[in-house]
């Protein structure tokens, strides 16, 4: 079984250009995740989805980001004209149910850098 | 927003040497709170999922308490190896339905 998957794990871009982010979650899981790492930071929680659902973004930001989890296909994180601030480590993590003792599974990040 | 907090920041220990840490949060509205292991350029791995006061979980040589009154819970390492550095995660879950992180214990277990 295989884990969630992310990609790209590196991603560059330039400030003003967009960056997408995909997360394939587990496989039976319906409930995914977005954390960030900004540098020297722990994570700090973004979006909770399930399929075609925005179910929680309080902890995303108001402008340039957007998440989706569509009925077919991997999760995905867009930011919109990025800048510098935007360089973070972003993990997403699903589960199979999401309450207060469901375990939430992670992926290996993708590292975006703003030049 | 909770407040997770984790000391100390980073550790290093012989090996072969026990070793704990703590995870400090906010007791009231608290549900649940969850242990990580996070290795360097790897995902961070599910040790334990602990609700209980008094609660005590073991996974080999690691094993974690909690005490929701105070809001606290221990991670302890016994007889610490090399292949135990990592950082350690702790994650509480409040009645906002998502897990805050604290900061991580960094820990370096020496040959």
């Amino acid at each position: 079984n295989a884990g969630v998957m992310q990609n790209p794990r590196h991603l560059v871009r330039r400030r003003g250009q967009e960056a997408r982010l995909r997360c394939s979650p587990m496989k039976g899981h319906s409930h995914v995740y977005w954390y960030r790492q900004l540098p020297e930071e722990g994570l700090k929680f973004m979006v909770y989805l399930q399929k075609e659902n925005i179910i929680d973004e309080s902890g995303m930001p108001k402008e340039r980001f957007s998440a989706e989890f569509p009925k077919e296909g991997p999760s995905i994180l867009r930011i919109q004209q990025v800048v510098r601030g935007d360089s973070a480590a972003y993990f997403c993590a699903s589960s199979t149910l999401a309450g207060a003792t469901d375990t939430q599974y992670f992926g290996p990040g993708t590292r975006l850098t703003v030049l | 927003i909770l407040n997770v907090e984790q000391s100390p920041q980073s550790l290093h220990v012989q090996e072969g040497d026990s070793t704990n840490f703590t995870c400090s949060f906010p007791s009231s509205n608290f549900y649940a709170l969850h242990w990580y292991r996070w290795e360097t350029a790897k995902s961070p791995e599910a040790l334990f999922v602990m609700t209980l006061n008094g609660d005590e979980k073991k996974k080999g040589r690691i094993s974690a308490t909690l005490n929701t009154k105070e809001g606290y819970s221990y991670l302890y390492i016994k007889g610490s190896q090399p292949e135990d550095s990592a950082t350690y995660l702790c994650a509480a879950y409040n009645a906002g339905n998502m897990l805050t992180f604290g900061g991580g214990t960094r820990l370096m277990v020496k040959p």
